[in-house]
């Protein structure tokens, strides 16, 4: 099975403008989380979906917004981007249950 | 809040058998305990996972005392490959709602040759 995917791996933008993340996940998991990983920081949680619909969600704010689509694959959105927004920005998968999280390889975003 | 509490860091050296301690005082009834690598600007890695007693898979082992209250991690015969940094969770996994994990700060092991 091929694994979590991530698109784009690495992006660059500036104060105020907005950014979509796009994640994939293992074919048949249904779920998907969201986290933020700061330098020096253990890994945040955003939020998660499963079957379309938001599970779970972290203590971020209004800016950071995500959607799950049919087939499962997600997007995660920030507006007006803030230089603290710099992150790797990490999906995992799931199925579901009892089941371990398979994370993606990440996306590095850089706010100038 | 982290649920959970791992030493910052540790050193060993190649060929050395390594463990890490986890301290989880306030893990409920329904949860799992599991442990994942992460390398720079990489995905954290699933190492392995286990509710009571001993798991072993192809690369850990994994002890839990009876009180659950803690756990190690335990990593045969270290390379420098193994320099990463490890990440104890606990979490509901029972429950499809209630599923989160809690990540702390991990614990950063370098390997020295």
């Amino acid at each position: 099975k091929a694994g979590v995917t991530q698109t784009p791996r690495y992006l660059i933008k500036t104060r105020g403008q907005q950014v979509t993340l796009s994640c994939s996940p293992i074919s048949g998991h249904r779920s998907v989380s969201w986290y933020q990983q700061t330098p020096g920081q253990g890994l945040q949680f955003l939020f998660e979906y499963f079957s379309e619909t938001q599970r779970n969600k972290g203590n971020f704010p209004g800016r950071f917004s995500g959607r799950q689509f049919s087939n499962s694959r997600s997007e995660m959105n920030v507006s007006t981007l803030e230089l603290g927004d710099s992150a790797l920005y990490l999906c995992a998968s799931r199925s579901g249950g009892a089941d371990t999280q398979y994370f993606g390889p990440g996306t590095r975003l850089t706010v100038l | 809040l982290a649920k959970t509490t791992q030493p910052i860091s540790m050193d060993s050296y190649e060929g050395q058998e390594v463990n890490i301690t986890c301290s989880h005082n306030n893990i409920a009834t329904n949860d799992y305990i599991t442990w994942y690598q992460q390398f720079p600007s990489q995905g954290p890695r699933f190492i392995i996972q286990g509710y009571k007693t001993k798991v072993t898979n192809e690369v850990a082992s994994l002890f839990i005392p009876a009180d659950r209250k803690s756990s190690t991690l335990s990593l045969p015969r270290v390379s420098l490959s193994d320099t990463a940094v490890y990440y104890c969770l606990v979490g509901d996994m029972i429950s499809d709602s209630n599923y989160q994990l809690i990540w702390g700060a991990g614990t950063k092991l370098i390997i020295k040759p």
